[in-house]
């Protein structure tokens, strides 16, 4: 049974790019929520998601941040527009329908050169 | 606002001692408690949870203690070991309310020296 993948493990972009960070969940589970770390900081909460749905978007900055988590396929944390602040560790986790506890990937380390 | 904190950035601590590693929060309706512990450029990995229906859970060399008075939980390592060197971090949620999302504190730096 894989664990959470994340894919890339590291990515690049420059300022005005955009960014795609993909997360396939353990099999079996149902919930995705992403977070965000940055530099001496802990993890920042995102977004939670089920399939199709959007359960709690609450920790998504306003603007150029969007997520998905489609019938089939990974769930997609997408950045419009990079900014050099954008740079930090984007950590993807999931989890069984009963929750239970949460599995996390070993997350995607984006740069906005 | 932090609904979660670990008021310690950094802790060191002797092979065969124990670790005692603490975290305060703010918010009644957690009722669920975690810790995890991250190694540089890798993903947190569970370690250890606690139900707020009960003060104490253990696991081999870990135990998580939970005070709901005094909204403050602690992760026991003993003894420690070169090997747990690691940023731990403990996270809380509402899992019997409508939110699933992990709060996480801002983590403590344990070094264990042989």
């Amino acid at each position: 049974n894989a664990g959470v993948m994340q894919n890339p493990r590291h990515l690049v972009r420059r300022r005005g790019q955009e960014a795609r960070l993909r997360c396939s969940p353990m099999k079996g589970h149902s919930h995705v929520y992403w977070y965000r770390q940055l530099p001496e900081e802990g993890l920042k909460f995102m977004v939670y998601l089920q399939k199709e749905n959007i359960i709690d978007e609450s920790g998504m900055p306003k603007e150029r941040f969007s997520a998905e988590f489609p019938k089939e396929g990974p769930s997609i944390l997408r950045i419009q527009q990079v900014v050099r602040g954008d740079s930090a560790a984007y950590f993807c986790a999931s989890s069984p329908p009963d929750r239970g506890q949460a599995f996390f990937g070993q997350g995607t380390r984006l740069t906005v050169v | 606002d932090q609904q979660v904190k670990q008021n310690s950035p950094s802790l060191s601590v002797q092979e065969g001692r124990i670790s005692i590693l603490n975290c305060d929060y703010t918010n009644s309706m957690f009722d669920y408690f975690l810790w995890y512990k991250k190694y540089p450029a890798e993903g947190p990995t569970f370690l250890i949870s606690i139900s707020s229906i009960k003060d104490k859970n253990e696991d081999g060399r870990f135990t998580v203690f939970l005070n709901k008075s005094a909204k403050h939980l602690s992760l026991h390592i003993v003894p420690s070991q070169p090997g747990d060197s690691a940023v731990y971090f403990c996270a809380a949620s509402d899992y019997g309310g409508s939110q699933g999302n992990l709060i996480f504190g801002k983590g403590t730096k344990l070094s264990v020296k042989p």
